[in-house]
């Protein structure tokens, strides 16, 4: 299979916890993304890397979110001190930046749930 | 980034062709209208996009408005694996960077 995979597809976690997940993109993409979305509504961008370099982060990444792509391969999120609004599916996708239009490929997504 | 207005639901029956509309009109000259959609429990897929001309895939069909400012995505016979949300969203690329913006989209049902 040579899709976007995203690891663990479930998480459960208790509030204040740390959590990280991990994308692994198509292997020859160069721009990786991360959205989050809630139940009812389109995904929402957080952040996006092309190679290695965090190019975007959008105004939703508050301080307990990072994320890292440290050889321009896999990335991972990870959320310090969970809050309860932090439940959603977290999207990654993955593109090659080429041609005029935005063709990007999404995992399947890691569910979050904060108890 | 540009808006776009779709209707919540629409309805459909098995191997009937389903035009999905989108309106945009406050779209720009740089903007390429771009269809997603999300099937249950999946992340969304690509369907199709374009810039001013109609466009087909293997997929469906996309139909632009001669003044830009709405499209019509066309499946031609509906499957119940169409049964998804399908997303309109417009990108310039430039200047919105790399993101996709979603709105809600339009649930789809097919009727068997």
């Amino acid at each position: 299979d040579t899709g976007v995979s995203q690891n663990p597809r479930h998480k459960i976690t208790k509030r204040g916890q740390n959590v990280t997940f991990r994308c692994d993109p198509i292997s020859e993409h160069n721009r990786l993304y991360w959205y989050r979305q809630t139940l009812g509504q389109g995904p929402e961008f957080l952040t996006y890397f092309q190679n290695e370099a965090q190019l975007e982060k959008s105004r939703l990444l508050s301080d307990r979110f990072s994320a890292e792509r440290p050889k321009g391969s896999f990335s991972t999120l990870e959320i310090q001190r969970t809050e309860q609004g932090d439940s959603a599916m977290y999207l990654c996708a993955s593109r090659l930046n080429r041609g005029p239009y935005n063709e990007q490929f999404f995992g399947p997504g890691t569910r979050l749930t904060v108890l | 980034d540009a808006k776009t207005t779709q209707p919540n639901s629409m309805e459909s029956n098995e191997e009937e062709p389903v035009h999905l509309p989108c309106n945009h009109s406050t779209i720009s000259g740089t903007d390429y209208i771009h269809w997603y959609r999300q099937l249950p429990s999946q992340g969304p897929e690509y369907v199709i996009h374009g810039l001013t001309s109609n466009v087909n895939n293997r997929m469906a069909s996309l139909a632009i408005a001669e003044d830009r400012k709405s499209s019509t995505l066309i499946l031609h016979r509906a499957t119940l694996r169409d049964a998804a949300v399908y997303y309109c969203i417009l990108w310039e690329g430039k200047t919105s960077g790399s993101r996709l913006t979603f709105g809600e989209g339009t649930q789809l049902t097919v009727n068997p």
